[in-house]
C-alpha cells in the first residue's frame, strides 16, 4: 500500500520555467516531509524538507508548499535549469515509524535548454 | 561528509544463487536501511536496523534477509535469487541530526 502518492511520473519543462511536483499522503501521523533529488548513477540526496507547523519553506530556487488539511505537499522549482534534470522523490516520516521514510513513486524531470 | 559505501555498482547473478550485498557507513549512525528502486514504484523499504544485531521488516521483506553484526555494516542477502529481484538496491544510514545518506546503489541483474 503506497502511503505517499506522487505525480506526475515525468515532467518536461523549458529552461527558466517553473517545475511543480505534487505529493499526497494518507497517514496523519507523518510529521516530516523531505524531498530527495537523484542524478543518474547516484543515490538520492536530501534537497529540502518541511515540518507541518509551517505552510511553506524556501531554499534558493526550491520551495515546498504544505497543505495540512488536504494532506498534500508540493515542490516548486523556480527558474528551472538543465542541471535540475533528475529524478525527484517526496517522502514522509512519522514519530511512530521511528526513522523510516516512506517514499513516493518518483518524478523524472527534464529541463530543456 | 557521511559516506555510505556499497561494495558493488553492478552485479549479474544466476537464478537460485545466494547473493550478498554489502553496505558500510562511516559516521557511527544507529540506523541503516535497504531499499529497492524500480521505475514507477519509487523506493520500497526491504529491511532496516536500529542497532547491531537488530533488524525489522520493511514493506517488501519476502525473499530477503539481512545481517548487522557490526554497527557500520549492514548486509542484504538474497537467499535464492530470482529474476523478479532484478533491481537497483540502495543502502542508507541515518541520524536525527543529519537525516538520511544514501549509497550510490547496486544494480543487480538476475538471469
Amino acid at each position: 500500500q503506497q502511503q505517499v502518492k506522487q505525480s506526475p511520473q515525468s515532467l518536461i519543462v523549458q529552461k527558466g520555467g517553473i517545475s511543480i511536483i505534487n505529493c499526497a499522503y494518507e497517514n496523519t501521523a507523518f510529521d516530516y516531509f523531505p524531498w530527495y533529488q537523484q542524478f543518474p548513477g547516484k543515490g538520492p540526496a536530501l534537497l529540502i524538507a518541511i515540518r507541518p507547523d509551517v505552510s511553506e519553506k524556501k531554499e534558493g530556487r526550491f520551495t515546498i508548499s504544505f497543505n495540512k488539511s488536504a494532506k498534500q505537499f508540493s515542490l516548486h522549482i523556480m527558474d528551472s535549469q538543465p542541471g535540475d534534470s533528475a529524478t525527484y522523490f517526496c517522502a514522509a516520516k512519522g514519530a511512530k515509524g521511528g526513522s523510516r521514510l516512506t517514499f513516493g513513486e518518483g518524478t523524472q524531470l527534464t529541463v530543456n535548454p | 561528509d557521511v559516506k555510505v559505501t556499497q561494495s558493488s555498482r553492478y552485479l549479474v547473478k544466476r537464478t537460485g544463487e545466494k547473493v550478498f550485498l554489502e553496505c558500510v557507513q562511516d559516521m557511527d549512525h544507529e540506523n541503516m536501511f535497504w531499499y529497492r528502486q524500480d521505475p514507477g514504484l519509487g523506493l520500497r523499504l526491504i529491511y532496516f536496523s536500529y542497532d547491531v544485531k537488530m533488524k525489522e521488516k520493511g514493506d517488501i521483506p519476502e525473499g530477503y534477509s539481512v545481517s548487522r553484526e557490526k554497527k557500520e555494516r549492514f548486509s542484504l542477502i538474497l537467499e535464492s535469487a530470482s529474476t523478479n529481484q532484478t533491481s537497483m538496491y540502495l543502502c542508507a544510514s541515518s541520524s536525527e541530526i543529519y537525516g538520511y545518506t544514501f549509497g550510490s546503489g547496486t544494480r543487480l541483474t538476475v538471469v
